[in-house]
Parts: C-alpha cells; sequence; structure tokens
C-alpha cells in the first residue's frame, strides 16, 4: 500500500528554522515526484515546489523559489520542506504529493497527484 | 506569475449537472487537472490530463477542453459531491504547476 507519512504539527517563532519531513511507503521511492502543497487557513492549495528524490533535481514555483527548501534522502525515503527564516504568513497545512505515473519523466507539467500525505500544521506565532 | 481562474461557488440541486469552469492562458497547452476536497481531508484527483478519469472514481465525473477554459462537469449530483474542486495546470514553458483558486460546489 502506498502512503505518505508527514512528521506531526510544529509551533514555531517568526525567525526561527524549520524542517518537516514526507517518508514515501509501499513504492519505489526514487521513481517517483514528490511536490509540496501550501493550504493557508481557509484559504485553496497552492503548489510550492516538487522534487524527483532518484537524482534531487527540485523546481520550484516563482512564490516559493528563495523562500524554502525542498530536498530528499533517498536512503530513508524521506523528502523534506524547509525554512531557514519562518515568518508569520508562514502558519498553513503543508501537504506532500506523489505525481503519479502518467507524468512524463522530467516535464513536470505532466502527471497528476494521485497520493498525499496527510498534512503538517505549521503554527508561526510570536 | 500564472493564473487559473475559478468561479468562487456553484449551487446545483441533486440530480442535476454541475459545470465548473477554470480559465487560463496556457491551456490550450497544458494538461489540465482536477482535484476535490472535502473539509478536514486531502485532495483526491478526479480528472486528469483534461478527461482522464482515474480508477475509482465515479463515472458521473468527467473533464472538458476548449480554448483557454476547461470544465469539469459532474452528472447526476449526488450530496456527497458537495466539496470545494481545484483545477491545476502549468505555466506556458511547463516549469511549474499552479492551482486554480478552487470552486465550492453547494447541492441544495
Amino acid at each position: 500500500e502506498v502512503q505518505l507519512v508527514q512528521s506531526g504539527a510544529e509551533v514555531k517563532k517568526p525567525g526561527e528554522s524549520l524542517k518537516i519531513s514526507c517518508k514515501g511507503s509501499g513504492y519505489s521511492f526514487t521513481s517517483y515526484w514528490i511536490a509540496w502543497v501550501r493550504q493557508m487557513p481557509g484559504k485553496g492549495l497552492e503548489w510550492m515546489g516538487i522534487i524527483y528524490p532518484g537524482d534531487s533535481d527540485t523546481r520550484y514555483s516563482p512564490s516559493s523559489q528563495g523562500h524554502v527548501t525542498i530536498s530528499a534522502d533517498k536512503s530513508i525515503s524521506t523528502a523534506y520542506l524547509q525554512w531557514s527564516s519562518l515568518k508569520a504568513s508562514d502558519t498553513a497545512l503543508y501537504y506532500c504529493t506523489r505525481r503519479d505515473a502518467t507524468g512524463i519523466a522530467a516535464d513536470v507539467s505532466t502527471g497528476g497527484f494521485d497520493y498525499w500525505g496527510q498534512g503538517t500544521l505549521v503554527t508561526v506565532s510570536s | 506569475s500564472y493564473e487559473l481562474t475559478q468561479p468562487p461557488s456553484v449551487s446545483v440541486s441533486p440530480g442535476q449537472t454541475a459545470r465548473i469552469t477554470c480559465s487560463g492562458d496556457a491551456l490550450p497547452k497544458q494538461y489540465a487537472y482536477w482535484y476535490q476536497q472535502k473539509p478536514g481531508q486531502a485532495p483526491v484527483l478526479v480528472i486528469y490530463k483534461d478527461n482522464e478519469r482515474p480508477s475509482g472514481i465515479p463515472e458521473r465525473f468527467s473533464g472538458s477542453s476548449s480554448g483557454t477554459t476547461v470544465t469539469l462537469t459532474i452528472s447526476g449530483v449526488q450530496a456527497e459531491d458537495e466539496a470545494d474542486y481545484y483545477c491545476q495546470s502549468a505555466d506556458s514553458s511547463g516549469t511549474y504547476r499552479v492551482f486554480g483558486g478552487g470552486t465550492k460546489l453547494t447541492v441544495l
């Protein structure tokens, strides 16, 4: 059974750093792209970026570039989303999700997202 | 940056047909994907590559594309279809993905 299990909720202060995780199981972790999606309280979905754990090829949305870092450790089938200096506006629910097999190699414009983690709630407040 | 535009809300009675639109300049050259999200749950893919339905998704869900607009159609709407629906696609160069703002489907 394919599963993406995310790390637990976090409460941080502005300016602090944070790294949240997403562990994949039940499939070949290095063969599928993993994306991160943000959902601010009561708002819609925002695509942040995507990584291919097989070679760590990473792409970012324009709004996320420079604000977060996406990485992966294929030895433990885990993808990460990290911040070096959190802001109150980073308060949101963060999902990791797997790009499905209809995606075409490194063309990140293709493929649906078929499995999702349970979400990690990040709260940034002084 | 690139944007996809959806109506904030659509309301239909049970058994009727719901149509949710999504507009974007790059849609003629990029596939669209549709996700359903119910309160407190992760999104679920309901349509991929404009009009393909993943296994396990009811046949009443369908997708279509015409120029810069794609449409999710739910025929014979049921109470369980009440949810937020998001379209997703890519910018014209295929560099990154974006979601539409979401449409809240209310079943009256």
